[in-house]
């Protein structure tokens, strides 16, 4: 079945570490995004990427790293530079700019920064 | 992107159609009206999208109307496994950018 990999589910790691989180998609999707989500929120923009080796920042992309090396991967690293890392994160693809294309979103990784 | 207002929460009964609106006052001419849903600690799954006309799928009903400024998603049978947070989301042909406010808790009750 076609979709949206993101691994791990949970993860748990201490203050000033850097952590990678992944997301692998076989959707043949051009574009790519990442996600945050906080408790009783909605989802806000990282960082996302229209085609391999090329990538935009978004809403809040201080504290955060991307590459698209390949057109089904786009990892994401949240840096020691990130004040309030603990979030869920959710990775998400589609067809690029037609309108007309939805989103498609992985389970999520829940990170917590100790 | 224009900005779209949903109320914070809403309650239905099983078997019955859940109906959820959604403000987008300020929606341009070139700019779809897309539904999302989230159940607890997944990702958003798409529900139905539209620019002008009303549509529908397996999933749901989706009804704007004619000034654009509105619209409703219509669950026809509500069931338990649809208690979701309900987003409602518009976005420009070409943008990248989907902007999610904080949506519709929708609870159905049996």
């Amino acid at each position: 079945d076609g979709g949206i990999t993101q691994s791990p589910k949970y993860l748990f790691r201490k203050e000033g570490q850097n952590v990678t989180l992944s997301c692998e998609q076989n959707l043949n999707h051009d574009a790519m995004y990442w996600y945050r989500q906080d408790p009783g929120q909605g989802l806000r923009l990282i960082y996302y990427s229209q085609i391999v080796n090329d990538f935009q920042k978004g809403d809040i992309a201080e504290g955060y790293s991307v590459s698209r090396e390949k057109k089904e991967s786009f990892p994401l690293t949240v840096t020691s530079a990130q004040k309030n890392p603990t979030a869920f994160y959710l990775c998400a693809s589609n067809g690029g700019g037609r309108a007309y294309s939805p989103l498609h979103f992985g389970n999520g990784t829940r990170l917590t920064v100790t | 992107d224009a900005k779209t207002t949903q109320p914070p929460s809403m309650d239905c009964a099983e078997g019955r159609a859940a109906n959820l609106p959604c403000n987008h006052s300020t929606i341009s001419g070139n700019e779809y009206v897309y539904w999302y849903r989230q159940i607890h600690s997944q990702g958003p799954q798409y529900i139905i999208h539209g620019l002008k006309n009303n549509e529908t799928n397996e999933m749901a009903s989706l009804i704007i109307t004619e000034d654009r400024k509105s619209s409703t998603l219509i669950l026809p049978h509500a069931t338990l496994r649809d208690t979701a947070v309900y987003y409602c989301i518009v976005r420009a042909q070409g943008a990248q950018k989907l902007v999610f406010g904080q949506g519709t808790r929708l609870t159905i009750n049996p």
